[in-house]
C-alpha cells in the first residue's frame, strides 16, 4: 500500500489479557519503529527495527511487551496481562532507514483495558 | 540521554495572527530536527525538517523552523496562521542512527 497500515484501529480488552497489534510498513521502508502516544505524554519510544539488525528494545516498559518483525515486514507487537497504564494509542512509523529520513506514520491503534 | 521540550501546552490564536512554537533539545552533538503535525483525527505527518546547511527551512503549507546551535532551539513559526492550522505539533530530534525523541506537543487552537 502507499501508506503504514496499523491493524486493528482500535482495540477494547480486559485487564490481564493479551493483544497483538499489527503493523504493515511501507514497502522498500527497511527500519520500522514503534511509539506509545499518551494524552499530555507526548510519544514514547518502544522499539527499533533496522534491516537484519538485532531491534532496539531500549523503549520497552516491561517484560510484558515484545515485538517482531518477520521477513523485514510486517511487525507484531504484543502486550502480554494487559494492565490499565497500558491504555494508549500504539503508533508504527517507517522510514527508508535511518537518519536523515524522516518517518511515515500508520495512524495507530487505540488501546483500552478496562 | 537526550531530551525535547516544547514550552506551550497550549496555544489559542486568533486567524492571521503570527505564530512561534518553541522547542529546545538536550544534545551536544549533531542532530537531526523535525516538526511534525498531527490534525484532528489524522496522523502524524512531516512538516519539515533540518539535517544541514541554512538554518532556516522552510516546510509545507507556509511554515518555516529555524535551527540555533547555541540556543539548542528548532522554533516553528509562520507569520499569518489559518483555521485550518489547529492541530497538535511535535518537535522531534535525532542523532543520526537511534530513533527520533519527541516532544510532548503543543497543541494549537485558531479560532475565526
Amino acid at each position: 500500500g502507499a501508506g503504514v497500515s496499523q491493524s486493528p484501529s482500535n482495540k477494547v480488552t480486559e485487564k490481564g489479557k493479551d493483544v497483538e497489534l499489527r503493523c504493515d510498513p511501507i514497502s522498500g521502508h527497511t527500519a520500522l519503529y514503534w511509539y506509545r502516544q499518551s494524552l499530555g505524554q507526548g510519544l514514547e519510544f518502544l522499539i527499533y527495527f533496522q534491516g537484519n539488525s538485532a531491534p532496539d528494545k531500549s523503549g520497552l516498559p516491561s517484560d510484558r511487551f515484545s515485538a517482531e518483525r518477520t521477513g523485514g515486514s510486517v511487525s507484531t507487537l504484543t502486550i502480554q496481562r494487559t494492565q490499565q497504564e497500558d491504555s494508549a494509542v500504539y503508533l508504527c512509523a517507517s522510514s527508508l532507514g535511518t537518519a536523515p529520513y524522516g518517518y511515515t506514520f500508520g495512524s495507530g491503534t487505540r488501546l483500552t483495558v478496562v | 540521554a537526550q531530551s525535547v521540550s516544547q514550552h506551550n501546552h497550549h496555544v489559542i490564536l486568533s486567524e492571521a495572527a503570527s505564530l512561534e512554537l518553541g522547542c529546545n533539545y538536550s544534545y551536544g552533538g549533531t542532530v537531526n530536527l523535525f516538526w511534525y503535525v498531527q490534525y484532528p483525527g489524522q496522523h502524524l505527518q512531516l512538516l519539515l525538517k533540518y539535517f544541514s546547511g541554512d538554518p532556516l527551512v522552510k516546510g509545507i503549507k507556509g511554515f518555516e523552523a529555524e535551527f540555533i546551535k547555541s540556543k539548542f532551539s528548532f522554533n516553528l513559526r509562520k507569520p499569518s496562521v489559518q483555521w485550518s492550522d489547529t492541530a497538535e505539533y511535535f518537535c522531534a530530534v535525532g542523532p543520526g542512527n537511534t530513533p527520533l525523541v519527541f516532544g510532548k506537543g503543543t497543541r494549537l487552537s485558531v479560532i475565526a
